[in-house]
């Protein structure tokens, strides 16, 4: 089983909006409504962004938003601030003898 | 307040046993439809789940890992643990555990704060 494939790293400068791509299959993110994203800051725990696809835990800037096109999910982050700058994880649910699959993560700059 | 917290040795010898665990405290590991994981992050690499396991013992691993890893629940005393025998200096780390839930398995919205454990002699 492989890793969801998400682009290295993203930039942008404050106040733009930026798109994180996250790439699995049909037995992942194609074929579920299971898609979650992750923040995580060096030194800190990773913290849940957005669940299920487009929900936001309760907390969330409503700056971050998610969606999904076929085997593609995909993470928006409008109005970027510096405190943005960070780590970002997708998860999905798969079909394989196992819970759950990661990205590969990304890095978000912002310039 | 859900918490969890990591304990264990900081420091592994290669090809010893890496034994790490989560306490739990605020609620009840037995109470909900939760699992609870490990995860880490190499240096340099990105986030990994190790595994997770339920109240009822039942465990799930990452396949990468699957034949190397022991994950433990221990309900009386709300912990669960995790082993990784024969360590090398790829098992270098910060651990992280977390609860593990949602319908599709894919939140992990309660998190320990991590531990570093370096593989070295």
């Amino acid at each position: 089983q492989s890793a969801l494939t998400q682009p290295a790293s993203v930039s942008g400068s404050p106040g733009q909006s930026i798109t994180i791509s996250c790439t699995g299959t049909s037995s992942d993110v194609g074929g579920s409504d299971y898609v979650s994203w992750y923040q995580h800051h060096p030194g800190n725990a990773p913290k849940l962004m957005i669940y299920d696809v487009t929900n936001r835990p309760s907390g969330v800037s409503d700056r971050f938003s998610g969606s999904k096109s076929g085997n593609t999910a995909s993470l928006t982050i409008s109005g970027l601030q510096a405190e943005d700058e960070a780590d970002y994880y997708c998860t999905s649910y798969t079909n394989s003898d196992t819970l759950c699959v990661f990205g590969t993560g990304t890095k978000v700059t912002v310039l | 307040q859900l918490q969890l917290q990591e304990s264990g040795p900081g420091l592994v010898k290669p090809s010893e046993t890496l034994s790490l665990t989560c306490t739990v405290s605020g609620g009840s590991i037995s109470r909900g439809t939760y699992y609870w994981g490990w995860l880490r992050q190499p240096p340099g690499k990105g986030l990994e789940w190790i595994g997770s396991i339920y109240n009822n013992g039942r465990a799930f691993f990452n396949p990468s890992l699957k034949s190397r890893v022991t994950i433990s629940v221990d309900t009386s005393k709300n912990q669960f643990s995790l082993k990784l025998p024969s360590v090398t200096a790829a098992d270098t780390a910060v651990y992280y555990c977390a609860r593990h839930g949602g319908g599709g398995w894919t939140i992990f919205d309660f998190w320990g704060q991590g531990t570093v454990v370096t593989v070295s002699s």
